[in-house]
C-alpha cells in the first residue's frame, strides 16, 4: 500500500507548550490529508481534512485556533496542537488518499501515528 | 443511532476456527465501505474494500448487503496473528470523508 509517515512518533510535552506533528506521503501526491485523534479504547475521530493550498475544514467541536493545520505541498501536512493541556493527550493520526491506487478511491493511508503526552 | 455500529466483542476464537463480524450503517447514500485493521497501540491498515458484489482475499471474505445497511467480514482458519481490532469505515455520503466504527476485537486462542 501507499506509505505515510508521521513524525515525531512520540512526545512529551509540558503544559502550554506547542507541538508540531509532521505527515508525509512518501511514494505518492495527496491532496487531502486527514488529521484524527483516538483516545484510549476509543475510535477514531476526524479531527480536520487538509487540502493542499487552502484552508483546512474542521470537524464540529475541534478548535480551528488551537490545532494549527497547515497543507504546505503535495506531500506534506503538518498539525500544530498550540497550548497543549493535559486533555490534548491522544494519539493523533494522518491519513491520505492516493487517486492512483484501489478501486473505490475512498480507501484511506494511515501515518504510524504520534503519541502526545503533555504533562 | 449511530452511522457506524459494530459489536466490541472481545470475540475470543480457538486457532483454525471460523469468524464473521457484521457492522450496519445507518446511511443509506453511503458509497464505499472498508474493513481495517488495527493492532494495540499502531495505526489501522487498511484490510479490504468492500464491493458490491463481495470479495475475497485469501481467508477473508467481506459482503455488503445494502438492503440491510450492513457489511460483513468473515475470517476462516483464523490464525493467532490475526487478533487485532477490525474497523468498519464507511463513506458516509461527504466529500472523502469517512466514518469509522469503533472496532471489533478478536482474540485468537491458541
Amino acid at each position: 500500500g501507499a506509505v505515510v509517515s508521521q513524525h515525531p512518533s512520540r512526545v512529551i510535552c509540558k503544559s502550554g507548550t506547542s507541538v508540531k506533528i509532521e505527515c508525509r506521503s512518501l511514494d505518492f501526491q495527496a491532496t487531502t490529508m486527514f488529521w484524527y485523534r483516538q483516545f484510549p479504547k476509543q475510535s477514531l475521530m476526524l479531527m480536520a481534512t487538509s487540502n493542499e493550498g487552502s484552508k483546512a475544514t474542521y470537524e464540529q467541536g475541534v478548535e480551528k485556533d488551537k490545532f494549527l493545520i497547515n497543507h504546505a505541498s503535495l506531500t506534506l501536512s503538518t498539525l500544530t496542537v498550540t497550548s497543549a493541556h493535559p486533555e490534548d493527550s491522544s494519539f493523533y493520526i494522518c491519513s491520505a488518499r492516493d487517486l492512483d491506487r484501489g478501486i473505490l478511491g475512498d480507501e484511506q493511508y494511515f501515518g504510524p501515528g504520534t503519541r502526545l503526552t503533555v504533562t | 443511532r449511530k452511522e457506524v455500529e459494530q459489536d466490541p466483542g472481545p470475540f475470543n476464537v480457538p486457532e483454525g476456527a471460523t469468524v464473521a463480524f457484521n457492522c450496519t450503517y445507518s446511511n443509506s447514500a453511503s458509497q464505499s465501505f472498508f474493513w481495517y485493521r488495527q493492532d494495540c497501540r499502531k495505526e489501522p491498515k487498511l484490510l479490504m474494500s468492500v464491493y458490491s458484489s463481495g470479495n475475497e482475499d485469501g481467508r477473508f471474505t467481506a459482503q455488503l448487503n445494502r438492503a440491510s445497511q450492513y457489511i460483513s467480514l468473515l475470517i476462516r482458519d483464523s490464525k493467532l496473528s490475526d487478533s487485532a481490532t477490525y474497523l468498519c469505515v464507511v463513506n458516509s455520503g461527504g466529500y472523502q470523508k469517512v466514518t469509522f466504527g469503533t472496532g471489533t476485537k478478536l482474540q485468537v486462542i491458541p
